[in-house]
Order: structure tokens, then C-alpha cells, then sequence
């Protein structure tokens, strides 16, 4: 079966902690993996699409990196306007399935 | 460029009655798709349109859900009769590929449903 899982759910931030964020997925032939931000009360906002493994995105502060089972959002020096909800999804045949996402809250 | 329109985007209705969202997508896309996120869980495929016709409704849950695409432009999703369940933010995306590889899938803000 498919699946997406994305940790951590939640996480708090200073301004300025470099973190990661991991979504791990077990799909039959990936042919895509999607990063989005979500803002309260908005729809999913597209970050990055990797393809295949050892691919790296990056994009201001954010740099979306991808393994085989596994991909990972670093977020460098972030800044409070970098909290948000962040989703992964996998490209099954012309469908997205969304992980359940992670919460960032980032503090001045 | 415009993008993808919801409306509305809240709806409060009770258990029973029928609603109908809408969505515009971004002009010359023919792939249209809805997704809902229901409290708590992650946000779910139902339905994807390729120009007016369904490719896949895999993921509508019942035959309460209708989804229709009028010469492959807006898109309607009825629910009728709404069910408490039913309750949930229902997004759209449109691409202009099968995988828009460059740009990923455009989302609408979506509709927020409550169902009483």
C-alpha cells in the first residue's frame, strides 16, 4: 500500500534554528515528489518537484533534497515568515497522495 | 496570470440539503482535479478531469458526490444530500499536463463545508 508520513507534526522554531523536516514514502515506481506550503485558510502553495534520488531543490531558505525511501525540507536561518504548514505528496499515476504535514512555527 | 478561483469559500448547511461548490482553474488547463481535507486527516484525492471528461473518480466516497466539467472549463462538485461526514475543506488544482512538471499543481484556496 501507499503511504506518506511526514515528521515531526509539529515544531517550534527561533528565529534563525536551521532545521529539517522528513517525509518518508513507500510507493511502487515515484514519479514525483512534491513539496507545497500551506498558509491558514489557503490552498497549497508549490515549493519543489524531485524526481529522482540524490536530486536537490533549493529556494531562498529552503532546500528539498531526495533518497530512495525518504526526502527531506531543510530550512536554513529560518524567519518568522517561514511559519506554516508543510506538505509532502507523491505523484501516484496523475494523482497527488498528501502526507499529513508539518507545522512550523518559527519565533522572533 | 490568474489562478485557480473557489466559491464559495465558506458554506455552512444543514444535513440534508444539497451544495454545490465551483471552480474556475487557471485558463487553458485541462486537467482539473478536486481534493478535501476532512478534520484531522490529510488532504485526499477525489476526482481528476482531463478537458470535460473524468479520467479518475477513484476517490469520490459515495454516489452522493457530483462532479461535472461543462466544456472543459469550471468544474461544479455537488453534494446531495449533504451528510455530517461531508464536512471539510475542499480544494481544486488544475495543471496543464498530466504532471506539470515544472510547476507542480496550482491549488485554489478551497471551500470550507460545514455540515449541521
Amino acid at each position: 500500500e501507499d503511504q506518506v508520513t511526514q515528521s515531526p507534526e509539529a515544531l517550534r522554531l527561533q528565529e534563525g534554528e536551521s532545521s529539517s523536516l522528513n517525509c518518508s514514502y513507500t510507493v511502487s515506481g515515484l514519479r514525483g515528489l512534491f513539496w507545497y506550503r500551506q498558509d491558514p485558510g489557503k490552498g497549497p502553495e508549490f515549493l519543489f518537484t524531485l524526481y529522482s534520488a540524490g536530486e536537490e531543490k533549493e529556494k531562498e531558505r529552503l532546500k528539498a533534497t531526495l533518497t530512495k525511501k525518504e526526502s527531506f525540507l531543510h530550512i536554513t536561518a529560518p524567519k518568522p515568515e517561514d511559519s506554516a504548514t508543510y506538505l509532502c505528496a507523491v505523484d501516484l499515476r496523475g494523482k497527488l497522495q498528501f502526507g499529513a504535514g508539518t507545522q512550523v512555527v518559527v519565533t522572533p | 496570470e490568474a489562478g485557480v478561483t473557489q466559491f464559495p469559500s465558506h458554506s455552512v448547511i444543514e444535513k440534508g440539503q444539497t451544495v454545490t461548490l465551483r471552480c474556475d482553474p487557471i485558463s487553458g488547463h485541462d486537467n482539473l482535479y478536486w481534493y478535501r481535507r476532512v478534520m484531522g486527516k490529510e488532504i485526499k484525492f477525489l476526482l481528476h478531469f482531463v478537458k470535460e471528461s473524468k479520467q479518475d473518480e477513484s476517490g469520490m466516497p459515495n454516489n452522493r458526490f457530483l462532479a461535472e466539467r461543462t466544456g472543459g472549463t469550471y468544474s461544479t462538485l455537488k453534494v446531495q444530500p449533504a451528510e455530517l461526514e461531508d464536512s471539510g475543506v475542499y480544494f481544486c488544482a488544475s495543471s496543464q499536463l498530466p504532471r506539470d512538471r515544472s510547476y507542480g499543481y496550482t491549488f485554489g484556496s478551497g471551500t470550507r463545508l460545514t455540515v449541521v
